[in-house]
């Protein structure tokens, strides 16, 4: 089974404290992905990655950076976290190319910023 | 510019009835068309369709993809309370993004 795991289920942090959002898959799987979720507005794509320390930007990568030095670790920043970055935050991988492209999803963490 | 969009955006039937969910997508170099639930969590994959006519089949769900027309449906049978959900159909751009619909929101009543 794919396993695709997510550092925390909720967190709580104060506006302007920086966060880490740990993503960790482990079927070797090249690309890595970065969904926030809110009503309304659906999946939304923040940064994606397709191979160790390279990223792209998403739909929605303002207020936000990543970070992969590892394979199976793809982490999503909040430099100085503000209220509207409050959302649940999905992390996703996949394997590479073909018409494959089936992403596997974490449990998600929910971030409430006060 | 990439599209998927998906009909009707909520749905609320009673158990036994049957329903359908569309998705139809303007996507480059199409590929693929990816299905999931969504319950109260993150989204499990349910269908990869590839071909046209071909349906998938998983239980009480099945799915089909028309190429042709551009558009896949998700039929779920006999539907129970457990199927209530939010269904998303996603397509992949050629970078490996998925390109996602807004979600059907499927409520199914005792």
């Amino acid at each position: 089974d794919v396993k695709v795991t997510q550092s925390s289920r909720y967190l709580v942090k104060r506006t302007g404290e920086k966060v880490f959002l740990e993503c960790v898959q482990d079927m070797d799987h090249e690309n890595m992905f970065w969904y926030r979720q809110d009503p309304g507005l659906g999946l939304r794509l923040i940064y994606f990655s397709y191979d160790v320390k390279m990223k792209e930007k998403g739909d929605i990568p303002e207020g936000y950076s990543v970070s992969r030095e590892k394979k199976e670790r793809f982490s999503l920043i909040l430099e100085s976290a503000s209220t509207n970055q409050t959302s649940m935050y999905l992390c996703a991988s996949s394997s590479l190319g073909g018409g494959e492209n089936t992403q596997y999803f974490g449990p998600g963490t929910r971030l409430t910023v006060l | 510019e990439d599209k998927v969009v998906q009909s009707p955006l909520s749905l609320v039937v009673h158990e036994g009835d049957t329903v359908t969910l569309n998705c139809s997508y303007e996507v480059t170099n199409f590929r693929s068309l990816l299905w999931y639930k969504q319950e109260k969590k993150a989204p499990t994959f349910l269908f990869m369709l590839t071909s046209s006519g071909i349906e998938k089949k998983s239980g009480r769900l099945s799915s089909i993809l028309d190429k042709k027309e551009l558009f896949s449906i998700l039929n779920i049978t006999a539907t129970q309370t457990g199927d209530s959900a939010v269904y998303l159909c996603a397509v992949p751009s050629n970078t490996g993004k998925l390109i996602f619909g807004q979600g059907t929101t499927l409520q199914v009543k005792p």
